[in-house]
């Protein structure tokens, strides 16, 4: 059973387009992060959420957590091609637990 | 962010031959580590959390004598696949763990095996 469902799995969309990347679960989760993922290196970090309904901005990323804190989102605005990789969501469920990741999102920007 | 390194980069072995793979945080001491495995263009597979001065804890599936894991201190653990064979050929991530809920990971930059 995967806890945590991202979507969509692939994604290919034009430089300036918007895209939305869902997170989500059944669970609730004292955090959750978003990473980002180039070929042949580790996840980068992006941002971590905690509180229910919380906003954050990175830029022209915006990551939302869910109200009941079992979802999430990230918005990209204008993609650009730099923006492409692997994003992947990741929730820590009880303090101090190992984190869980879901399967990640392939992302590609075409120039 | 942190710093975590890995080392190797990438390793090429024979098959039945133990290659040891090390992850390092240069700028935090991190009480615990995680070591992922991931095949290609899939997700993060968690293997085993180490922790510093104890046995590691290996998730379902995992064989720990297979994989050993030695977390001698705050800021190395080491990941050795002991008799190697091609299945075992992946790409190997660290993470190192710092701070309380909520807690960050800091991933290394990963290690390409490639078992003969």
């Amino acid at each position: 059973t995967q806890l945590l469902e991202q979507s969509p799995q692939f994604l290919s969309i034009q430089e300036g387009e918007n895209l939305t990347v869902y997170c989500n679960s059944s669970s609730v989760f004292s955090s959750l992060q978003w990473y980002r993922q180039e070929p042949g290196e580790g996840p980068v970090l992006l941002v971590t959420v905690v509180t229910g309904g919380e906003v954050k901005k990175l830029k022209r990323l915006t990551f939302q957590f869910g109200d009941a804190r079992k979802d999430s989102s990230l918005h990209i605005t204008a993609a650009q091609p730099g923006d492409t990789g692997l994003y992947l969501c990741a929730g820590e469920m009880n303090r101090d637990d190992k984190i869980i990741f879901g399967k990640g999102t392939r992302l590609h920007i075409l120039p | 962010g942190a710093v975590v390194s890995q080392h190797p980069s990438r390793v090429i072995c024979k098959s039945g031959t133990s290659v040891k793979i090390e992850c390092r945080s240069l700028d935090f001491q991190a009480t615990t580590m995680f070591w992922y495995r991931q095949f290609p263009k899939k997700s993060l597979m968690l293997m085993a959390t180490s922790n510093e001065g104890s046995k590691a804890t290996y998730e379902q599936g995992v064989e720990k004598d297979k994989f050993l894991i030695n977390h001698a201190s705050l800021t190395l653990s080491t990941l050795t696949v002991t008799s190697a064979h091609p299945e075992d050929s992946s790409f190997y991530i660290c993470s190192a763990r710092r701070g309380t809920s909520p807690q960050k990971q800091f991933f290394g930059p990963g290690t390409r095996l490639t078992v003969l």
